[in-house]
């Protein structure tokens, strides 16, 4: 069975510039959340999806922005890209309702230069 | 003050011992409860789930829950080289965000 699948799983952005990071979920989860990790905050939250619907969301600014579709795939974006969002950006999905279990992908390490 | 509280370590055992971790949490509506390793550069990987109080256990891994001193932990039998990674707590209250602790980095020297 395949794991949560996170492209792409490196990239380097310009200062101002905007990314879109894309997370497929195990099949047949429907619920998908977003993590920043870095070494000084650790995991934060950012958003959940389930069934196309924000349910949750982080403390971030509006740059950061996400999405579901009806196939349960989610993407995030990030706008004005500024030096502090470089991270590695996690998803995890859930079976059913978020309360379940949740599996993280492999992350997409995104740095801004 | 965070919501979840977890010691940054590192914790160094000898191969063979075991690892003892915990989390403490401010939040009494936490229901859900889970422990994550993570290796350098990789995604967190679920270890273990508990809902509500009460111990689990999955091979060489126990995880207890003490809802009345909002206190968890997770234990590591036998341990091995392998399992030197960072261990992270995460917990939830029922349609909340997961909150995660800030990891315990483990070092098991052969």
């Amino acid at each position: 069975k395949a794991g949560v699948t996170q492209t792409p799983r490196y990239l380097i952005k310009t200062r101002g510039q905007q990314v879109t990071l894309s997370c497929s979920p195990i099949s047949g989860h429907r619920s998908v959340s977003w993590y920043q990790q870095t070494p000084g905050q650790g995991l934060q939250f950012l958003f959940e999806y389930f069934s196309e619907t924000q349910r949750n969301k982080g403390n971030f600014p509006g740059r950061f922005s996400g999405r579901q579709f009806s196939n349960s795939r989610s993407e995030m974006n990030v706008s004005t890209l500024e030096l502090g969002d470089s991270a590695l950006y996690l998803c995890a999905s859930s079976l059913l309702e978020p309360n379940t279990e949740a599996f993280f992908g492999q992350g997409t390490r995104l740095t801004v230069v | 003050q965070k919501e979840v509280e977890q010691d940054p370590g590192p914790l160094s055992v000898p191969e063979g011992a075991i690892v003892s971790l915990n989390c403490t949490y401010s939040n009494s509506a936490f229901q859900y409860f889970m422990w994550y390793r993570q290796y350098s550069r990789k995604g967190p990987e679920l270890l273990m789930y508990t809902y509500s109080s009460g111990n689990k256990e999955d091979g060489r891994f126990t995880a207890q829950v003490d809802k009345s001193s909002k206190y968890i932990s997770l234990f590591i039998r036998d341990s091995q080289p392998s399992d030197s990674a960072t261990y992270l707590c995460a917990m939830r209250a029922a349609g909340n965000k997961l909150t995660f602790g800030g990891g315990t980095r483990v070092l098991v020297k052969p």
